[in-house]
Formats: C-alpha cells, structure tokens, sequence
C-alpha cells in the first residue's frame, strides 16, 4: 500500500468557520507533510512533522494549525480563513525526514473560503 | 524571488521523440535533485532524482542531467508516449534531513500520438 489518503476532497468554508483536513498514510512512514499549492504555481512547504513531532513551520499563520495525533495521521486544522488561503492543500509522507526517501503525495483537499 | 525556474510553461512532443525539460537553480547550496509529475486531480508522483556528486541518472525511459557549473538540471524522456502527458516539477532539497523540497514552477508536457 503505497497511498496517502486526503479528506474531503473539497471543503467550502466561510472566513468564521473552523474545519480540518485530514491525512492519512498507512506505509509506516515516520515523516509527515503539508503544502500549498495555488493555480499555476508550485507546491509550497507548510509544515514538516518528524516522529510526530514539529520540525519546520514555514511561518505560516497561526490560522493553519497542524497536529500529528499518531504515525498515521496529520491533521490541519482551520480557523478565520482568508479568501487568499483558498488553494490545493497537499498532504505527503516519506519513510524518514531525509531528502534520499520519496515523499508519497496525497490527491489533495481542494479548498475554496467564502 | 523564484530559487528554483522552469522557465518553459508547455512543451508538445510527438509520440516516439525525445522529450527533453529543463530547469535552473539559484543557490549553488543545493545539492539533491528530483523529478516529480503530476496528473489532474492527483498529487505528484516522484519520477527520479540525482545527487550533486554525479552529472548524469538513467532510469528506465527517464534520465536526468545535472550541470553544476551552469546549475541547470533536465529530464529527458525517450521514448515520449502519450501517457507521460503531464506537469512535471523539478524540486531542489538544500539540507539532507529537514525533508523540505522546493518546487519549480513546472512545465505541462503534451505528447500527441
């Protein structure tokens, strides 16, 4: 099983809504990822967790709040969104944080904020 | 300011011939490369890598160049078939064990039959 799972595919959320996105790989990978991604751009680095534990927040704002509860899974949770945050939210894993492992991205959660 | 460009937003090819996408870095720094590709509606899928201390890594129909001096990578892809019609990112990491990679821009590959 080499797959990462994302949900929900698409969330529409108000800017005073809180929601979450979830993540979920089960190859025992012990490093966990979320990015960005807008239209026509590149994927962009939000967080990096290592053995469940932050490593890299890449200043992003505290509206985007991740959590690694187990191995398993990555959580971002959401809170007083801006329109410009609506993007393609990426969710990866790698076997260890080290650049030689492939990182196994998810489809993604397309979010849209109102 | 853009550390890692491909500066070629599309590239058509037909069906048999050589693809070949190019891809320029800034920080002399970075010393591990990949190739990644994506389809619609999923996320990237990891094609190949190279590390700064070689210039050249096959795999398959799939080989990437590296030119330090010019700090310019690419991806060769011979034979083109028309299922490797995606985008494909080239990404820089920078330091072994942070994991971060950053992505170019990317190039939409169209190969026709």
């Amino acid at each position: 099983d080499t797959e990462v799972t994302q949900t929900p595919k698409h969330l529409v959320m108000g800017m005073t809504n809180k929601k979450s996105l979830k993540c979920e790989q089960h190859m025992g990978h012990r490093a966990m990822y979320w990015y960005k991604q807008k239209a026509k751009k590149p994927p962009e680095l939000m967080f990096v967790y290592s053995y469940e534990k932050l490593s890299i927040n890449e200043s992003v704002p505290s509206r985007f709040s991740p959590e690694c509860p187990n191995s398993s899974l990555l959580n971002l949770h959401l809170h007083a969104l801006q329109p410009e945050d609506s993007a393609l939210y990426l969710c990866a894993s790698s076997q260890h944080r080290d650049r030689s492992y492939e990182q196994y991205f998810g489809p993604g959660t397309r979010l849209t904020v109102t | 300011d853009q550390q890692v460009k491909q500066n070629s937003p599309s590239l058509s090819v037909q069906e048999g011939r050589i693809s070949i996408l190019n891809c320029d870095y800034t920080n002399s720094m970075f010393d591990y490369f990949l190739w990644y590709k994506k389809y619609p509606a999923e996320g990237p899928t990891f094609l190949i890598s190279i590390s700064s201390i070689k210039d050249k890594n096959e795999d398959g129909r799939f080989t990437v160049f590296l030119n330090k001096s010019a700090k310019h990578l690419s991806l060769h892809i011979v034979p083109s078939q028309p299922g490797d019609s995606a985008v494909y990112f080239c990404a820089v990491s920078g330091s072994s064990n942070t994991g971060k990679l950053i992505f170019g821009q990317g190039t939409t590959l169209q190969v026709k039959p």
